[in-house]
């Protein structure tokens, strides 16, 4: 039992440059959620994905995509990074069936230069 | 608007001094409580979570969490602090509808020998 992976851990981009931050989870949670963390300002909800074929925006979306692939895998896509998206972002499953806990990933550093 | 406060950035305490870390919360109704422990390069670790019943809340690694709807408050306790207790900490909260996480800036603790 894995719990909850991303890849990759660490990622330098320049400029313009899109990629692809990959999460997924083994505890058959509905619930997927991604944040950023920015020193100072917690975690941020970027997207969520209340159930497999669905998204939603969250607090900071802009200059994201997401796609739920299916139950396990949720991604995040920059198309055209920039600086302002260096940042550490977390991907999260929710165990609503335990007062909406939050597993989370091991985080991906993400330096946009 | 939904909003969790946590008031003080960072706090330092001698290892054996008892700790608290301070949360409040503004919601229309009360929330979901959580607090989540963050080591350096880690991922998000849940200590203990409020969601009905007794105000006291015991979570693991010895620490505990008092609920006070006067206060809207939700502070985080430890009586003896261990040197590993060294990390980021945030508090989070959550409507009971719906399951999406508003956090605190995180309180960063630092232990003297």
């Amino acid at each position: 039992n894995a719990g909850v992976t991303q890849t990759p851990k660490f990622q330098v981009l320049k400029t313009g440059q899109s990629m692809t931050l990959q999460c997924a989870q083994d505890m058959n949670h509905n619930s997927m959620y991604w944040y950023r963390q920015d020193p100072g300002m917690g975690l941020r909800l970027i997207y969520y994905s209340a159930s497999e074929g669905t998204t939603d925006k969250g607090e900071v979306p802009n200059g994201y995509n997401v796609s739920r692939l299916n139950k396990r895998e949720f991604s995040l896509r920059l198309e055209s990074a920039a600086p302002s998206q260096t940042s550490v972002y977390f991907c999260a499953s929710i165990a609503t069936d335990r007062a909406n806990e939050q597993f989370f990933g091991p985080g991906t550093r993400l330096t946009v230069l | 608007a939904q909003s969790v406060t946590q008031p003080d950035i960072h706090i330092t305490v001698s290892e054996g001094a008892s700790l608290e870390l301070r949360c409040n919360y503004s919601y229309g109704a009360t929330p979901y409580l959580f607090w989540y422990v963050q080591s350096p390069g880690q991922g998000l670790q849940l200590l203990l979570k409020y969601f009905s019943g007794d105000t006291l809340v015991q979570g693991i690694k010895g620490f505990e969490a008092e609920f006070k709807r006067s206060q809207s408050s939700f502070n985080l306790r430890k009586p003896s602090v261990h040197w590993s207790d060294a990390a980021e900490y945030f508090c989070a909260a959550a409507t009971w509808a719906g399951n999406m996480l508003t956090f605190g800036g995180g309180t960063r603790l630092m232990v003297k020998p």
